[in-house]
């Protein structure tokens, strides 16, 4: 069964790197999206990206990040100065044009940054 | 706004016995789809059931259930034989069905099947 795959599976960086979460959806599918959660707390939608380009994206999605598919396989999330809030789960999911409704989500990319 | 309520951050049942989790949405629109999600410890967000709006019949997928009650804005989750491997934290969540929309989840419940 075909599923969504993310690299690393843990992170370590400190405050002020760039960080490089990396992401491959499922390949049928043409929509992706970045979610978010702080250990503890609920899962938060940061960006969904279609058609190489970003279609939404919420107030935590500030300048900072940034998304791509670079290469028609990858989807990638960027962080460019980490700060110490940026430490979370991080989720990409991807979902297909017949059932847009059904996102399915990768195992996740802690990050943590001291 | 959509929000997503859950009532119960935590929850603990015997093994082999039924229990329902609550979740509460609030929206003006009227097309969109439900979800219950479980992450276990491993924090893999694994899709358990989904339920479409406009259907009236209640969405089952073997020992999970659910109770639309769509004026009411309700949408819980019965499981029922409960087992060892349900103990996860179990998110609701809803999505509009306008094409590429973001899912909105609830702050979730803690379930412990107790052996």
């Amino acid at each position: 069964e075909p599923e969504v795959t993310q690299t690393p599976s843990h992170q370590v960086t400190q405050m002020g790197q760039e960080v490089i979460l990396r992401c491959v959806p499922i390949s049928n599918h043409l929509y992706f999206y970045w979610y978010r959660q702080i250990l503890g707390q609920k899962v938060e939608f940061l960006v969904s990206f279609y058609n190489n380009e970003i279609s939404e994206k919420s107030e935590i999605f500030d300048d900072q990040f940034s998304v791509e598919r670079p290469d028609g396989s990858n989807f990638t999330l960027k962080i460019r100065s980490t700060k110490l809030e940026d430490s979370a789960m991080y989720f990409c999911a991807s979902g297909s044009a017949g059932s847009l409704h059904e996102q399915y989500f990768g195992p996740g990319t802690r990050l943590t940054v001291t | 706004a959509q929000t997503v309520t859950q009532s119960q951050p935590e929850m603990s049942v015997q093994e082999a016995e039924t229990v329902t989790l609550s979740c509460t949405y609030d929206t003006s629109e009227s097309n969109y789809y439900l979800f219950w999600y479980k992450q276990p410890p491993s924090r893999q967000m694994i899709l358990v059931i989904r339920q479409e709006a406009y259907k009236q019949q209640n969405a089952t997928e073997n020992r999970f259930s659910v109770n639309f009650q769509k004026a009411a804005k309700s949408f819980s989750l019965k499981i029922s034989d409960s087992q060892l491997g349900d103990t996860a934290m179990y998110f609701c969540a809803f999505i509009l069905n306008f094409g590429n929309e973001k899912l909105t989840f609830g702050t979730g419940t803690r379930l412990t099947i107790i052996p």
